[in-house]
């Protein structure tokens, strides 16, 4: 069973950096593509991106290059980082799972809540 | 961007009835690229149906899912109490993926 686990800092203030990490447990992130997706009242599911096995990535156009996805693959982790943050960016962000691009999210984290505020 | 519209945004039922959400794509999206999910409170979504009709693993029958094109459903014959949550239509053909809105299932 595939097990994800977000982590990171709770609070960042406006115009800073996000950074978060996902780590993949009962799984190797060698295989398979690996996706981060936040939630929020205003606009509900929003798919930030995808980092595939080998390293190819994609990416939300709304974020407007502010966000960049890598793997560690030795530490089995996945991470995000989002430049700029605005208190827009206030949300619960999810990492999940696809096995291919042509399979849905199977595997989800069980999300961090982050908040941008001075 | 394919904008994924779900109706209604609230269903009020009682157990046992039958819940019927409907989601509307604003393009044509292959059916085998459309996914439902659930969603109770501070949990993560749940993977209930992919290609707009296949069950996930542990999923019970009473859920089903169909649709082509542009218009997709999944019903729910006969609810029961852990069926109450949000429920989200979900499109991974093209980038960016989308999601619906959600249809929020409530205890009448």
């Amino acid at each position: 069973q595939v097990k994800l686990q977000e982590s990171g800092p709770g609070l960042v203030k406006p115009a800073e950096t996000l950074s978060l990490n996902c780590t993949v447990s009962g799984g190797s992130i060698s295989n398979d593509y690996w996706s981060w997706i936040r939630q929020s009242p205003d606009k509900g599911l929003e798919w930030i991106g995808y980092i595939s096995n080998m390293g190819n990535t994609k990416y939300n156009p709304s974020l407007r290059g502010r966000v960049t996805l890598s793997m560690a693959t030795s530490q089995s982790q996945i991470s995000l980082k989002m430049t700029a943050v605005t208190a827009a960016d206030t949300a619960v962000y999810y990492c999940a799972r696809q096995q291919w691009l042509a399979d849905p999210f199977d595997f989800w984290g069980q999300g961090t809540l982050v908040t941008v505020s001075a | 961007e394919n904008v994924l519209t779900q109706s209604p945004g609230t269903l009020s039922l009682s157990p046992g009835d039958r819940a019927t959400l409907s989601c509307r794509a604003s393009q044509t999206v292959t059916a085998d690229f459309v996914a439902w999910f659930q969603q109770r409170p501070g949990q993560p979504p749940r993977l209930l149906i992919s290609g707009a009709s296949t069950r996930a693993p542990g999923v019970p029958d009473r859920f089903s899912g169909s649709g082509s094109g542009t218009d997709f459903t999944l019903v729910i014959s006969r609810l029961e109490t852990e069926d109450f949550a949000v429920y989200y239509c979900h499109q991974h053909a093209s980038a960016p993926l989308t999601f619906g809105g959600g249809t929020k299932v409530e205890i009448k």
